[in-house]
């Protein structure tokens, strides 16, 4: 198993800019899954994208993975202080283990 | 909300003491998952159980054990509790292995040891 390295390790950004998050790891994968967690709603699901796809959408998120450069991205479009939280993206093999890392910590000021 | 619930929501307790936290998860769900997160860090992968048998294990010691039952329920019992275990402790459950599907957390069960 392996866990991803988020970049950056904090941002701030203002309510209605984008935020850009990314993430690379090390070895091949089945799919890569995308997790938030923020103190009012704990660690929540946010997107799950399989090693064949290249782009997925969910409301204002939005995730791509290339697979040749071992690295996903997570854009967080139009922010709102409720997106305050920690951003993990998670690798996942053939095993399943999920292992996270020390996440990205997006702070969104009104 | 996920549907899946922890208890107890708080626990302290003391060096050596055992502790049992349980899971329920959620309805369709036969993988149970947890893991343990300490203040500023990613949660830690402690085990997984697909359909009632441990099958996967992260770098914890034996005196963490778990327990899955028929109706996928799940216990995490850690033994001869050293400081360090205080954290918190999150469950989550799947409709199958955790890689292939996306995990559902509980809100977590805050533990200290003193």
């Amino acid at each position: 198993s392996q866990q991803g390295e988020e970049d950056p390790q904090a941002l701030s950004i203002q309510e209605g800019e984008n935020a850009t998050m990314n993430c690379s790891y090390k070895t091949s994968i089945n799919n890569l899954q995308w997790y938030r967690q923020n103190s009012g709603r704990g660690l929540v699901h946010l997107i799950l994208i399989r090693s064949n796809e290249r782009e997925k959408h969910s409301g204002r998120l939005r995730v791509t993975l290339d697979t040749s450069k071992k690295s996903s991205s997570l854009l967080i479009t139009a922010s709102r202080a409720a997106d305050t939280a920690s951003y993990f993206c998670v690798p996942s093999d053939s095993w399943g283990k999920l292992q996270f890392g020390a996440g990205t910590q997006v702070v969104v000021t009104p | 909300e996920t549907g899946v619930t922890q208890s107890p929501t708080h626990l302290i307790k003391t060096r050596g003491q055992q502790v049992t936290l349980r899971c329920s998860s959620q309805s369709g769900h036969n993988t149970v998952s947890w893991y343990q997160q300490a203040l500023g860090q990613g949660p830690q992968f402690i085990f997984q159980y697909y359909r009632e048998e441990e099958n996967g294990r992260g770098n914890f010691p034996p005196r963490f054990s778990g327990l899955q039952f028929p109706n996928y329920s799940s216990e995490l019992n850690v033994n001869a509790l050293e400081l360090d275990d205080s954290a918190l402790y999150l469950c989550a459950s799947s409709q199958g292995w955790t890689g292939q599907y996306e995990q559902y957390f509980g809100p977590g069960t805050r533990l200290t040891v003193t």
